[in-house]
């Protein structure tokens, strides 16, 4: 059973500071891993998606990396802002029996103080 | 753009009674699920649809029924509401290729309270 672990559960940082979200998973075949943000209250909103043949994945102040082969993604966010908080989850994309399901790990609740 | 839409958006049901959430998305999407988000247990799926007339059991499927009679809704319904059952439940939508998938779509919730 695929199993996804997002390290540290929180993380709280200054303002204008660079930072590192983890996410591992047990089984490398997978078909592709997202990352999410949720606000308080809200509804998921996609930031990023890695194909199972990609790298890496850049939006904006964001870059995502994908290593399949170790189980393990990262979420790099650049000069964070107060904006940014929020709880991060990440998600991978796998196959059960005939079709395909998402499976999230528990998230990482960010706070970017001012 | 709608994307996915949620209704209702909060819930208060009696233990025993049934209701119906509705999730309708307008991207024809392939790809629609349910899932239930509670504290400590992170997102679990409830069922998923790869396409009309298509439903399947995900993680946690006891005491919900679905259907997916057209692409663009993908109703959740609760036979006879438990307090377990009280949670935040999300719809989302994809396109569907395996290795070449869009991004996954989020509603914005319904929180249900069963008392």
């Amino acid at each position: 059973k695929q199993e996804v672990t997002q390290i540290p559960a929180a993380l709280s940082v200054p303002e204008g500071e660079n930072l590192v979200l983890n996410c591992s998973f047990t089984d490398s075949a997978i078909y592709n891993l997202q990352w999410f943000r949720q606000d308080p209250g809200k509804g998921l909103t996609s930031l990023l998606l890695i194909q199972s043949s990609q790298r890496e994945q850049t939006s904006g102040r964001l870059n995502a990396s994908l290593d399949k082969s170790s189980g393990r993604s990262t979420l790099y966010i650049a000069a964070s802002q107060p904006g940014d908080s929020a709880t991060y989850l990440c998600a991978v994309k796998i196959r059960g029996g005939s079709n395909y399901k998402l499976t999230f790990g528990k998230g990482t609740l960010l706070t970017v103080n001012p | 753009n709608a994307g996915v839409t949620q209704t209702p958006k909060f819930q208060v049901l009696k233990t025993g009674q049934s209701m119906t959430l509705q999730c309708a998305q307008d991207m024809n999407h392939e790809y629609m699920s349910w899932y239930r988000q509670d504290p400590g247990m992170g997102l679990r799926l409830i069922h998923y649809s790869v396409g009309a007339g298509i439903t399947d059991q995900g993680e946690v499927p006891n005491g919900y029924n679905v259907s997916r009679s057209t692409t663009e809704d993908f109703p959740l319904r609760l036979l006879s509401a438990a307090p377990s059952q009280t949670s935040v439940y999300f719809c989302a939508s994809s396109n569907h290729r395996g290795l070449r998938d869009t991004e996954a779509f989020f509603g914005q919730g319904t929180r249900l309270t069963v008392v």
